[in-house]
């Protein structure tokens, strides 16, 4: 099992709907997470981050941290063609706080 | 501040031989990792240099290996280059406290041919 989990996509929403992205990860000692974005051929760009289970908002941005269920969510209001992109997800893992990527989440917004 | 930097940005080389890729960290952070992606695998973790000494380390063979410098400064160099290397290598920097949050740079592409 890999620590970090998400599912490559595309997921595809139209303009002005919530995107839901999805993540599960491995490791139960892990305390914070981490969304990036990634445009292509640009390097990931952190969005948000959390540390608490329940909801942090930024924005039009929100995560959402489970950690019984080890699983984090990151929902996009209002759906914009500019949030296309690569999403990913991060966990530091093991006693030194590597921290380790999902696969990434491609979303597509259709105008 | 300025961000993280990486040199040079883009690079052709042939199997066989070895790179140096070079990263300097925003100002004040003192750790430094590395990563490769690629389209198939993703972000695959290298390693972790904080103040001078590696502290992580991922799944790669032994080609692959680093440093840091006294300034935070990090390079990373691959030998005997293979063609499944090519990739994106990224490097990000981060404060080293926990919880800590890091920043990319704009990464190094190698072609290797």
């Amino acid at each position: 099992q890999k620590e970090v989990e998400q599912n490559s996509g595309p997921l595809s929403v139209p303009e002005g709907a919530i995107a839901s992205l999805n993540c599960t990860y491995s490791d139960r000692g892990s305390q914070s997470f981490f969304w990036y974005r990634q445009y292509s051929g640009k390097s990931p760009e952190l969005i948000m981050f959390i540390y608490s289970n329940g909801d942090k908002e930024d924005g039009r941005f929100t995560a959402q941290l489970n950690k019984a269920s080890q699983y984090v969510s990151l929902l996009i209001r209002d759906s914009q063609p500019s949030d296309s992109a690569t999403y990913l997800c991060a966990a530091p893992y093991g006693g030194y706080q590597k921290v380790t990527f999902g696969i990434g989440t491609k979303l597509q917004v259709i105008p | 501040k300025a961000g993280v930097t990486q040199t040079p940005r883009y690079l052709i080389k042939t199997r066989g031989q070895q790179v140096t890729l070079s990263c300097s960290p925003i100002s004040g952070h003192r750790s430094v990792s590395w990563y490769q992606q690629t389209p198939g695998q993703g972000l695959q973790f290298l390693f972790e240099y904080f103040s001078e000494t590696q502290r992580n380390k991922g799944n790669f063979p032994g080609r692959f290996s680093g440093r840091q410098f006294s300034n935070s400064r990090s390079e990373m160099n691959v030998s005997t280059l293979e063609l499944g290397d090519s990739a994106l290598y990224l490097c990000a920097s981060k404060t080293g406290s926990n919880p800590d949050t890091q920043y990319f740079g704009p990464g190094t592409r190698l072609t290797v041919l």
